[in-house]
């Protein structure tokens, strides 16, 4: 079975911090890797997608990154804000099949 | 683009009812996707489209539920009859497959219908 696992489920960093949210993924024949963030009561926005021949992705101060042989990315997050609470969640689209396979997510807290 | 639009954005029903949700995706995708977000079970695909046809509806729940995509800027997901347990965030999502050379299937969600069945 394809699962996609987010650790931890929760995080409450002060502001200014940099941080590291992590997902892994149990087979390694994926296609690409999005990430995605959440507000409450709100949609899912797309942050960055890797393709699979990629190794990371930067948009401002995110990096995302993904290492397919050890079935893990991370979402890096530089000098945290509050406004950038919220929950972070990454979803794995395979080679077979064109759904996403999500992660539980990791629910973000910035503290000002 | 405006985006995938969904509606209603809210919608309360009793159990029993039938229950529409509709969804307008980006215009020129190719792909359409339904999913159920709940606390307990977290985001689920119910079915997804391409080009109009349905290719995968194995995350419908029961017979209860349905959905058809008439034409490429329309689909529908009804519940019929609804009960407490279908009491959700329903998102509807797109993406495009694109030019053979930058194929990328990223996916752009909706605001999300929250359904309450009581």
């Amino acid at each position: 079975k394809q699962e996609v696992t987010q650790i931890p489920a929760a995080l409450s960093v002060p502001e200014g911090e940099n941080l590291v949210l992590n997902c892994s993924f149990t087979d390694s024949a994926i296609y690409n890797l999005q990430w995605f963030r959440q507000d409450p009561g709100k949609g899912l926005t797309s942050l960055l997608l890797i393709q699979s021949s990629q190794r990371e992705q930067t948009s401002g101060r995110l990096n995302a990154s993904l290492d397919k042989s050890s079935g893990r990315s991370t979402l890096y997050i530089a000098a945290s804000q509050p406004g950038d609470s919220a929950t972070y969640l990454c979803a794995v689209k395979y080679d077979a099949g064109n759904m996403l396979t999500f992660g539980g997510g990791t629910r973000l807290m910035v503290k000002p | 683009d405006a985006g995938v639009i969904q509606s209603p954005r809210h919608e309360v029903t009793e159990m029993g009812q039938e229950v529409t949700l509709r969804c307008k995706p980006i215009s020129g995708h190719d792909y359409l996707f339904w999913y159920r977000q709940t606390m307990m079970r977290g985001l689920e695909l119910l079915i997804y489209f391409n080009n109009n046809v349905p290719i995968d509806d194995s995350g419908m729940p029961e017979d209860r539920f349905s959905a058809k995509m008439p034409n490429a800027s329309f689909s529908t997901l009804k519940i019929q009859p609804s009960e407490p347990r279908d009491s959700a965030v329903y998102f509807c999502a797109s993406s495009s497959s694109g030019r053979a050379s930058q194929k990328t299937y990223e996916q752009y969600f909706g605001p999300g219908t929250r359904l309450t069945v009581t």
